[in-house]
């Protein structure tokens, strides 16, 4: 199976800050993966998809970029809205896998 | 609009099966596959299976092999999937997802499953 190390697994910010969440394919997957940001209670909501393409609806402070085994999705301006846990998920072949999560929280 | 509705949370003994729906609408259903993914308490997001609404097509991760049945029925639009030797580690949120391709871009509410004696 392919393993997605994602990192980190939390992270403190404020609003307006920029933040980076990395992720780490074990093995080349192109460009394969897919962000998810997570509420509790809520479903999943799809941010980007194929690496760097804004999911329509999503606001364009998020972008995600990579190639390969290295992903990064960027916030670049954090807004309220935006506390949640993000997931990476790949999709180069089956079994689908997610990263273990980032958990974003405020400061 | 798109939207997938969910049966409701269900509480089964450990050893039964639980049967959860995920009903369509707003899109051709038969155009697109079914995802359902899981989330146990605490934890992250696990993949449990894929379903093309078009021919019946499936695929399982292999720790579900043979506890999983993933099934449509189109006239109502429904994908539905079922788990059978229930344990303590499947308690979890269910959800369903269309699968556009490569990725899920709409997501049902969720399922609650709980497994306790």
């Amino acid at each position: 199976d392919i393993q997605m190390t994602q990192s980190p697994s939390s992270l403190s910010a404020s609003v307006g800050d920029r933040v980076t969440i990395t992720c780490r394919a074990s093995q080349n997957i192109h460009s394969y993966v897919n962000w998810y940001q997570h509420k509790p209670g809520k479903a999943p909501k799809l941010l980007i998809y194929a690496a760097s393409t804004l999911q329509s609806g999503v606001p364009s402070r998020f972008s995600g970029s990579g190639s390969g085994t290295d992903f990064t999705l960027t916030i670049s301006s954090l807004q309220p809205e935006d506390f949640a846990t993000y997931y990476c998920q790949q999709n180069y072949m089956p079994p689908i896998t997610f990263g273990q999560g980032t958990r974003l929280e405020v400061k | 609009q798109v939207q997938l509705m969910q049966s409701g949370a269900e509480v089964k003994k450990p050893g039964a099966s639980v049967k959860v729906s995920c009903k369509a609408s707003g899109y051709t259903f038969s155009n697109y596959g079914v995802n359902w993914v899981r989330q146990a308490p605490g934890q992250g997001l696990e993949w449990v299976g894929w379903i093309s609404a078009y021919n019946g097509n499936t695929n399982y991760p292999q720790k579900l092999q043979g506890r999983v049945t993933m099934t449509t029925d189109t006239s109502t639009s429904t994908a539905y999937m079922e788990l059978r030797s229930l344990r303590s580690d499947d308690t979890a949120v269910y959800f369903c997802a269309r699968r556009y391709g490569d990725y899920d871009d709409y997501w049902g509410q969720g399922t609650l499953v709980t497994v306790s004696s």
